[in-house]
C-alpha cells in the first residue's frame, strides 16, 4: 500500500496563469476527494468522485476550477486564471465505499499565487 | 448545514501527561461518523481514531481514546502518556452518510507537547 500521492508538492505561479494538480489514490479505493486548506484552518471540501463520476461539488468550487477522474483512477484539479486568493494547500483523499468510508489523505500540493 | 467546532485553538501538555481536546458538532442526521485527524508540522494528515455514531462504546487506539456523548453532540479526544511526537494540529471531523460523503472539519487545535 503506497498511500495517496500528489504531484507537484509545491507550485508557485503568477496571477492569471493556469495550474493543474494530480492525485493518485490508494489503488483499491473507488472514491476520491479534493479539499482546500488555508493556513491555520481546517480543510474545506471541494469535490468528490466515485469511480469516474463527479458526485458532489462545493459552492467553493468556482467556474475557474475543474476536476476530472477520467478512468476512475488518478484525478486532476485544474485552476484557470489563478488569483491570489487561490493560494492554499490542496489536499486529495481517497476511500473505499464501505462502512465508515474512512478517508486517507495525501501530502498535499501547496499553491502560491504571486 | 453540518458544523464542527473546536473551542481550543491551542493547548500544551507536559510529556507523559494526559490531555483532552474538545469537539462539538451539530447535525440532525442519524447516520454519521466522527474522526480525529492529526497533522504534524509540514506533514500530511493522518487518521488518529474514528467513532461510529451508532456504537455506544467509545473508540480506543493505543494511547488515544474518545469520549463520545451523542446526546450532547460532543466528541473529545484524550491522549494519554503524551509524547513529543504528538505535537501537531488536531482536527475533529464528521461525515454524514445522508448528506454527501465529504468530511466537515473543525478549525483545529494546535497541541504542543513539552519535554
Amino acid at each position: 500500500d503506497t498511500g495517496v500521492s500528489q504531484d507537484p508538492r509545491h507550485k508557485i505561479t503568477k496571477r492569471g496563469q493556469n495550474v493543474t494538480f494530480r492525485c493518485d489514490p490508494i489503488s483499491e479505493h473507488n472514491r476520491l476527494y479534493w479539499y482546500r486548506q488555508t493556513l491555520g484552518q481546517g480543510p474545506e471540501f471541494l469535490t468528490y468522485f466515485q469511480n469516474e463520476a463527479q458526485l458532489e461539488k462545493s459552492r467553493l468550487l468556482s467556474d475557474r476550477f475543474s476536476a476530472e477522474r477520467p478512468k476512475g483512477s488518478f484525478s486532476t484539479l485544474e485552476i484557470q486564471r489563478t488569483e491570489q486568493g487561490d493560494s492554499a494547500m490542496y489536499l486529495c483523499a481517497s476511500s473505499f465505499n464501505r462502512g465508515a468510508d474512512t478517508q486517507y489523505f495525501g501530502p498535499g500540493t501547496r499553491l502560491t499565487v504571486l | 448545514a453540518q458544523t464542527v467546532t473546536q473551542s481550543q485553538p491551542e493547548m500544551s501538555v507536559q510529556e507523559a501527561e494526559t490531555v483532552t481536546l474538545s469537539c462539538t458538532y451539530d447535525t440532525s442526521e442519524s447516520n454519521y461518523y466522527l474522526f480525529w485527524y492529526k497533522q504534524p508540522p509540514s506533514r500530511q494528515m493522518i487518521l488518529v481514531i474514528r467513532q461510529e455514531a451508532y456504537k455506544q462504546q467509545n473508540a480506543t487506539e493505543n494511547r488515544f481514546s474518545v469520549n463520545f456523548q451523542k446526546a450532547a453532540k460532543s466528541f473529545s479526544l484524550k491522549i494519554s502518556d503524551s509524547q513529543l511526537g504528538d505535537t501537531a494540529m488536531y482536527f475533529c471531523a464528521s461525515l454524514f452518510k445522508n448528506a454527501g460523503n465529504m468530511l466537515t472539519f473543525g478549525g483545529g487545535t494546535r497541541l504542543m507537547v513539552k519535554p
